[in-house]
């Protein structure tokens, strides 16, 4: 299957500081990719759709203002946390659309921010 | 009512078992279905797609019944590998554009 990678992969962080995440599909150009967020013992949820060379279309309850995505090219997608609290401690994942045969998403990873 | 729904689980069963999982969602215009599953702390990974007409895949079979927006996994004599979360996953748009996962369940089999 398609690869994708994250970095980083483990964030520690003083409340207020600002992470950035990194999401590259390694071996395929993605035009779509897309964040999720997971805590623990719930299930993904959808943060925002990164669409390259575009504004991000975000979720519903997701403040674009606070998690800042940037899709410069068709092999990178960065996601930015800005000012982040205890609260954004998170597992964050990224995927990104293949459209090679049958559409599926394939998933980084994972990057956990921990935020102090 | 959520969008996709699945058994709460935990389910523990002994290695050899047979285990079912099931799925049901919501909306009727949805357009595919997969199974992913998700080991504890790591990204869930693609297990397989599901197709109308069903489709097996070594031990694991998986179903769909778009009447009535139902998928199932089942998985033939368990491995302890087969531990993990087990996600339905459903593609209500196109193009990959809205895949909902469910909440998952969550199986361990036991030596």
């Amino acid at each position: 299957g398609a690869v994708v990678s994250q970095h980083p992969s483990w964030v520690i962080c003083k409340s207020g500081t600002s992470v950035k995440i990194e999401c590259r599909s390694l071996d395929f150009q993605a035009t779509t990719m897309f964040w999720y967020r997971q805590f623990p013992k719930q299930s993904l949820m959808l943060m925002a759709t990164s669409n390259e060379g575009s504004k991000a279309t975000y979720e519903q309850g997701v403040e674009k203002d606070k998690f800042l995505i940037n899709h410069a090219s068709l092999t990178l997608s960065t996601l930015t946390v800005t000012s982040a609290h205890p609260e954004d401690s998170s597992f964050y994942i990224c995927s990104a659309r293949s459209t090679g045969g049958r559409e599926t998403q394939y998933f980084g990873p994972g990057t956990r921010l921990l935020v102090l | 009512r959520k969008e996709v729904e699945q058994d709460p689980g935990p389910f523990n069963v002994p290695e050899g078992a047979t285990v079912a999982f099931n799925c049901t969602y919501s909306n009727s215009a949805s357009q595919s279905f997969f199974w992913y599953r998700q080991d504890c702390r790591k990204e869930p990974k693609l297990l397989m797609s599901v197709y109308s007409s069903g489709n097996e895949d070594g031990r694991f079979t998986a179903q769909l019944n778009r009447a009535s927006q139902y998928i199932s996994l089942l998985i033939r004599d368990s491995k302890l590998s087969d531990s993990a979360t087990y996600l339905c996953v459903v593609n209500m748009g196109n193009y990959g554009q809205n895949f909902v996962f469910g909440p998952g369940t969550r199986l361990s089999v036991l030596p």
